[in-house]
Formats: structure tokens, C-alpha cells, sequence
């Protein structure tokens, strides 16, 4: 059963809109994580955040950006979206002393379903 | 982030054990050993981590070398529901907590 939920889970929109894909977490995991994928290819981190009021942008550049005004909600937004932007973007979040693992190595991350934007 | 490298592809006859090998030669002490698997159409699950013993639960088990620089992922009956894009990750325990995903080995399974 999702504790992670992302909406839309499917958007065509038009060159030029502004879009914000929506995740939220009911696990109260203090780490939020941003992923996008192209079909078949390898997920790519592009934005996180450790707590409220904290984002940091992630190994692959993006033009989207992130706000974390709650612990349990992550947006990610597209001010202008262009076909470029066509892809999945993954949501998951993780907490390390929260996973049952034990030691700091573990930080399971839980992932969403994804949001696959289509930008005609 | 130290590097992992697993082969492309796998296939495997269903009801069968499949074991699904990572080099990590660049590892480091604190380097944990992550597995996850990503379903179609669907975002990655956790399968198993560990750091220097081997390690099972219900889904998997994890068999890591005696000198750390390669481990191995034991499915020990394939189903056609295990067929799914499978990722050796290494994450630091040093207080990086981003996972870097490779592109991991294709795992199909043949009825």
C-alpha cells in the first residue's frame, strides 16, 4: 500500500504552461526526493530537500523548481513548460531512523507511481 | 559516489533461483550496499541492503564478497512478477543520503 502519492499521474499540456506535479508523504519522513526518468533510461536526482524549508538542487540540472513548506508535501513546478520537459518524474522520501533498518545506512527510500508529463 | 557495474540483461526460467551480480571494486568502508528494482510503469521498491554480512529477508538475498568489491542478488524462485529493471547502488553512510541510480541489469523471466 502507497504511503507516497503523486498527482497527475498523466499530463499532456502545451508549450508554454505552467504546471506543478504534486507529492505527498503520510509517512512523516523528513527526506524528500525529486527523480526523472526517460523511457528506458536511468532515473537522474534533480532536486531534494532533508526538512521544511530546505531544497537543494540534485546531480542533473533542471529548470523546474521545488518548495517544502510542510514536512509532508514536496511540489515540484514548471514555470513555462516546453517539450523538453517531456519525461517521468519520480517522488520518494526517506528517514533513516524511521525505516526499522537500524543503523544510518539504511535510508530506504519509498518511491511514488510517478507523474509522466507530456508537453506538446 | 563510488561506481557499480552490472551486465545489461539477465533471463531466467521462471520457479528458478536467479543470482544478479554488481562489481563495486571502488568501494569504500562506509559505503553501503543498496538493491532496488523498478516494476513497469512503476517507480523503484527496496529489495535488500547490507554492508559486509550477507543478508536475507522475504523478498531476497544478498551475498556480498569477502573483500566488498562485488555482492550479489539472490532471487531464489523467480516469478513472472520478479521481471523488472534491478539497481546495485552504493550510498555513502557518511551523511549523504541521495541514492545514485545506474542503469541497472533488465531481469526477464521465461515461463
Amino acid at each position: 500500500e502507497a504511503d507516497i502519492y503523486q498527482t497527475p499521474r498523466y499530463l499532456v499540456i502545451g508549450t508554454g504552461k505552467k504546471i506543478t506535479l504534486e507529492c505527498s508523504q503520510t509517512m512523516g519522513h523528513d527526506k524528500m526526493y525529486w527523480y526523472q526518468q526517460d523511457p528506458g533510461m536511468e532515473l537522474h536526482l534533480i532536486h531534494y530537500s532533508y526538512g521544511v524549508n530546505s531544497t537543494e538542487k540534485g546531480d542533473l540540472s533542471s529548470e523546474s523548481t521545488v518548495s517544502r513548506i510542510r514536512t509532508e508535501h514536496f511540489p515540484l513546478t514548471l514555470e513555462s513548460a516546453r517539450p523538453s520537459h517531456t519525461s517521468q518524474y519520480l517522488c520518494a522520501s526517506s528517514d533513516p531512523l524511521k525505516t526499522g533498518q537500524g543503523a544510518s545506512g539504511a535510508n530506504v527510500l519509498t518511491f511514488g507511481a510517478g507523474s509522466r508529463l507530456t508537453v506538446l | 559516489d563510488a561506481k557499480t557495474t552490472q551486465p545489461n540483461s539477465m533471463e531466467s526460467n521462471e520457479e528458478e533461483p536467479v543470482h544478479l551480480p554488481c562489481n563495486h571494486s571502488t568501494i569504500s568502508g562506509t559505503d553501503y550496499i543498496h538493491w532496488y528494482r523498478q516494476l513497469p510503469s512503476q517507480g523503484p521498491e527496496y529489495v535488500i541492503h547490507g554492508l559486509t554480512s550477507n543478508v536475507n529477508n522475504r523478498m531476497a538475498s544478498l551475498a556480498i564478497a569477502e573483500d566488498r568489491k562485488s555482492s550479489t542478488l539472490i532471487l531464489h524462485r523467480a516469478t513472472l512478477r520478479d521481471a523488472a529493471v534491478y539497481y546495485c547502488i552504493l550510498r555513502s553512510g557518511a551523511g549523504s543520503y541521495q541514492l545514485t541510480f545506474g542503469k541497472g541489469t533488465k531481469l526477464s523471466v521465461i515461463p
